[in-house]
């Protein structure tokens, strides 16, 4: 219930195309959905959120797909770039206590040139 | 923008010894702070959470004795490795938030911990 399921675990994308991450959760309570990106030996920085009652959020290049009815949400980087390359993860909390966060596994996203 | 700070951002310790690690929060004040464990190409596992002016809440299967959390102030949590081990050795992250729903979460740049 309170896990938060990402894919693919690894992505290779060319240069200037679209690399997309999934994610699906259980638990109907989850209320807050951001990205985090994440550099190796850095802590992860907050790319975009999105909360439920909307189904798209754009942010220059980063979009979230949101379909709650699905209970899935996915990450869209347009024209993606080398600098791009990061592991990304989602991640979940509940209305009342957002700053908790629930983790999927995470995606390695390699852009090669 | 909210920054997190947190040292060292690397340490080697021998087995046995202490390792205490400083969490801060340069720009807000936060009651509450979270304190993360990642393993190499691993997801963020949440140790605990860090309240301020009282005891820290553990995830299960985290041994409180062996990780001592303390936010004395509304700007700094630490994180006590007790006894540290090898399998100790690993990266950990804390994190902390502005006042405010959806206020979104900030991480430090975490602390390499190698015990050797």
């Amino acid at each position: 219930q309170q896990q938060v399921k990402q894919s693919p675990q690894s992505l290779i994308v060319q240069k200037g195309g679209i690399s997309i991450i999934n994610c699906a959760y259980e638990n109907t309570a989850f209320d807050y959905f951001p990205w985090y990106q994440q550099f190796p030996g850095k802590g992860p920085a907050l790319l975009i959120a999105i909360r439920p009652d909307v189904s798209e959020k754009k942010e220059g290049r980063f979009t979230i797909s949101f379909n709650k009815s699905a209970k899935q949400f996915s990450l869209h980087i347009m024209d993606s770039q080398p600098g791009d390359s990061a592991t990304y993860f989602c991640a979940a909390s509940y209305r009342y206590n957002t700053d908790k966060l629930i983790f999927g596994t995470g995606t390695r996203l390699q852009v090669f040139p | 923008g909210a920054v997190v700070s947190q040292h060292p951002s690397r340490v080697i310790c021998k087995s046995g010894t202490s390792v205490k690690i400083e969490c801060r929060s340069l720009d807000f004040q936060a009651t509450t702070m979270f304190w993360y464990r990642q393993f190499p190409k691993q997801s963020l596992m949440l140790m605990a959470t860090s309240n301020e002016g009282s005891k820290a809440t553990y995830e299960q299967g985290v041994e409180k004795d062996k990780f001592l959390i303390n936010h004395a102030s509304l700007t700094l949590s630490t994180l006590t490795v007790t006894s540290a081990h090898p399998e100790d050795s690993s990266f950990y992250i804390c994190s902390a938030s502005p006042a405010g729903e959806y206020s979104p979460l900030h991480f430090g740049n975490g602390t390499r911990l190698t015990v050797t």
